[in-house]
């Protein structure tokens, strides 16, 4: 079945700095979609990209799909402790009737 | 505030035991989904419903069923409960039901079976 792996699981960086999860699946996607869970929350929406190589800006967050449409990132610039959080991707290839959960990366931001 | 309610918050009950977990999904939305994430794990899909009719279904246990009644909202059973059904239990619902939709989740069940 289709598998959706994201790296890194954990990831500490200092207030200030730089952050990306990365994001590949075994199988072509037809849209990938990019979630926030808060601390003790619930995932909340993102965004969704569809078309191969999209990129898309919301402030500090850049998101990304791959050409192939097998892989996608989030880059988050100059961190802030408002950024903490677990970063899910969650992908639909052709075949599935659902989205797959990649196993998410959980940002702890050092004031 | 997602508009999804999940009741109850917090339910805390025995091995063998039997439970049932309840969402309303936001006005508007047909399709109901339920996931359930462990300690420090993904979300793993269970179900969905869309207006009433199972429409996909994850690696959800025979021992675990749900349903979504006319009027939307879903339930999901969860029996003979074992120590590693303990879990948060999420309901999600979109408008459409064709995979790629947006998810508004509700704020979970967190289940402990003791």
């Amino acid at each position: 079945g289709q598998q959706v792996m994201q790296i890194p699981q954990y990831q500490h960086v200092q207030e200030g700095e730089d952050f990306t999860t990365y994001c590949n699946s075994s199988t072509t996607l037809s849209n990938i979609q990019w979630y926030k869970q808060r601390p003790g929350g619930h995932p909340v929406f993102l965004i969704q990209l569809v078309k191969s190589g999209e990129v898309k800006k919301q402030k500090r967050l850049t998101f990304q799909f791959g050409e192939a449409k097998k892989n996608s990132s989030l880059h988050i610039t100059a961190t802030q402790t408002t950024d903490v959080g677990t970063y899910f991707c969650a992908g639909l290839s052709g075949s599935a009737r659902q989205l797959t959960f990649g196993s998410g990366t959980q940002l702890t931001v050092l004031p | 505030d997602s508009g999804v309610t999940q009741t109850p918050k917090h339910l805390i009950t025995a091995t063998g035991q039997r439970v049932t977990l309840r969402c309303s999904p936001r006005s508007g939305d047909l399709s109901v989904y339920w996931y359930q994430q462990s300690l420090d794990q993904g979300l793993q899909f269970l179900i969905q419903y869309y207006n009433g009719e199972e429409r996909a279904k994850g690696n959800i246990l025979e021992r675990f069923s749900a349903q979504q009644f006319p009027d939307l909202h879903s339930e999901l059973n969860l029996s003979s409960l074992e120590l590693g059904d303990s879990a948060l239990y999420f309901c999600a619902s979109s408008e459409g039901w064709g995979g790629g939709e947006k998810l508004f989740f509700g704020s979970g069940t967190q289940l402990s079976v003791l």
